[in-house]
């Protein structure tokens, strides 16, 4: 089992849909969670990153981090043709190496 | 641009053969990592240097090994290549070894035939 599953999708949505990518983990030392953005042919962008629970609001973003589940959202409100790329989660603990998911491909159609 | 400059953006090589990518960091970023992309395994780390010391290990191996230079450049070297070693090879970098808060380059697409 690897420690940070995510559903490689791809994942199709019309513009302007609320979109919703998801992980799960299993470590539960995990503390640092984090969502980049990787357009095709390019370098992962880091887009949120979040310490232990809670939520966290950037413009159209927002992470999730459930503990207890060992669950990790990414929400984009009023998706964009633009937001079409691989969304890859990623967790830490302290110190740690990063452990990627393995990445989900979403295409927002005009 | 993330300010993270990786050369070549692309090599093709033959099995057995032996090829070194570089990295330049942001200026200013002290720590510099190396990772890997595969279809079938993901983007994974292989190694961690700061400063020019090595920091962390992942899974790297044995016939790859990195370095970073006083200028804090860094190379990574592949040898006896195999065939499931084309990948794209991403290097990052950060100013205080967190990886939690590392740009990466774009990357070096490395095919082996």
């Amino acid at each position: 089992q690897k420690e940070v599953e995510q559903d490689p999708g791809p994942l199709s949505v019309p513009e302007g849909a609320i979109v919703s990518l998801n992980c799960t983990y299993s470590n539960s030392a995990f503390q640092y969670f984090m969502w980049y953005r990787q357009y095709s042919r390019k370098g992962p962008e880091l887009l949120m990153y979040t310490y232990s629970s809670g939520n966290k609001e950037d413009g159209r973003f927002t992470a999730q981090v459930d503990k207890s589940s060992k669950y990790i959202s990414l929400f984009i409100r009023d998706s964009q043709p633009s937001d079409s790329a691989t969304y890859l989660c990623a967790s830490a603990n302290q110190g740690g190496k990063l452990i990627f998911g393995q990445g989900t491909e979403l295409s927002v159609k005009p | 641009d993330s300010g993270v400059t990786q050369t070549p953006k692309h090599l093709i090589t033959a099995t057995g053969q032996r090829v070194t990518l570089r990295c330049s960091p942001r200026s200013g970023d002290l720590s510099v990592y190396w990772y890997q992309q595969s279809l079938d395994q993901g983007l994974q780390f292989l190694i961690q240097y700061y400063n020019g010391e090595e920091r962390a290990k992942g899974n790297i191996l044995e016939r790859f090994s990195a370095q970073q230079f006083p200028d804090l450049h860094s190379e990574l070297n592949l040898s006896s290549l195999e065939l499931g070693d084309s990948a794209l090879y991403f290097c990052a970098s950060s100013v205080n070894g967190r990886n939690t808060e590392a740009f990466f380059g774009q990357g070096t697409r490395l095919t082996v035939v």
